[in-house]
């Protein structure tokens, strides 16, 4: 198994340019979720879903979007990048019945200049 | 502000000493984890504690749920240069079972 997988890994955006971060995983997980992490702030939960077709808004969800169309999917999108976005994102999974047991995939370092 | 609170944020310590991190809130949580995360990777589960008071051992690591739930301790016996990394607390509150809150996290290098 692969587990949870992200693509791309690194990325440099200009200000004003969109993009889609692409999570995958294989463990059948009905919960996904995105983080943003920041030097000495720890994770940052930014969208979450807790089901194919459903979403819902975390810690800090203001410029981005997501979609889960797929259970095994989920989409985190940036409409209109702003240098405040600089982050490495991280997406995870869980089981539904422990949530709080969230396996991480290895992270997408994103700069926006 | 975060809920949670780590300390120390960084810790250099040599192999075969001991040490602790602390993880501290005024909030109380349904559970509790730690992850440890190694550089260019994402976070690794180590434990969960759900039990105010409880204790639990992975080989030479020691955690601990304090008997409020408001905060927690790692406790590391004789360190390895193995055990270098960032060390991550985590709660999940009663009502937000699926949201969790992470600290800032402990930095850890233990020199040979």
């Amino acid at each position: 198994n692969a587990g949870v997988t992200q693509t791309p890994k690194f990325r440099v955006l200009k200000t004003g340019q969109s993009m889609t971060l692409l999570c995958a995983q294989d463990m059948n997980h009905e919960y996904m979720y995105w983080y943003r992490q920041d030097p000495g702030m720890g994770l940052r939960l930014i969208h979450y879903s807790v089901g194919e077709g459903t979403t819902a808004k975390g810690e800090v969800p203001d410029g981005y979007n997501v979609s889960r169309l797929k259970k095994q999917n989920f989409l985190l999108g940036l409409e209109s990048a702003a240098p405040s976005q600089t982050s490495v994102y991280f997406c995870a999974s869980s089981y539904g019945d422990r949530p709080y047991e969230q396996y991480f995939g290895p992270g997408t370092r994103l700069t926006v200049t | 502000t975060q809920l949670l609170e780590q300390s120390p944020q960084f810790l250099s310590i040599q192999e075969g000493e001991n040490l602790t991190v602390y993880c501290n809130s005024s909030s109380v949580f349904s559970s509790l984890q730690w992850y440890r995360q190694e550089p260019g990777e994402g976070p690794v589960l180590l434990v969960t504690v759900v039990t105010g008071g409880e204790v639990k051992k992975l080989k030479r690591l020691t955690f601990q749920f304090g008997d409020a739930r408001k905060d927690s301790s790692l406790h590391i016996t004789a360190a390895q240069p193995g055990d270098t990394g960032l060390y991550l607390c985590a709660g999940a509150r009663d009502n937000a079972g699926n949201m969790l809150t992470f600290g800032g996290g402990t930095r850890l290098m233990v020199k040979p």
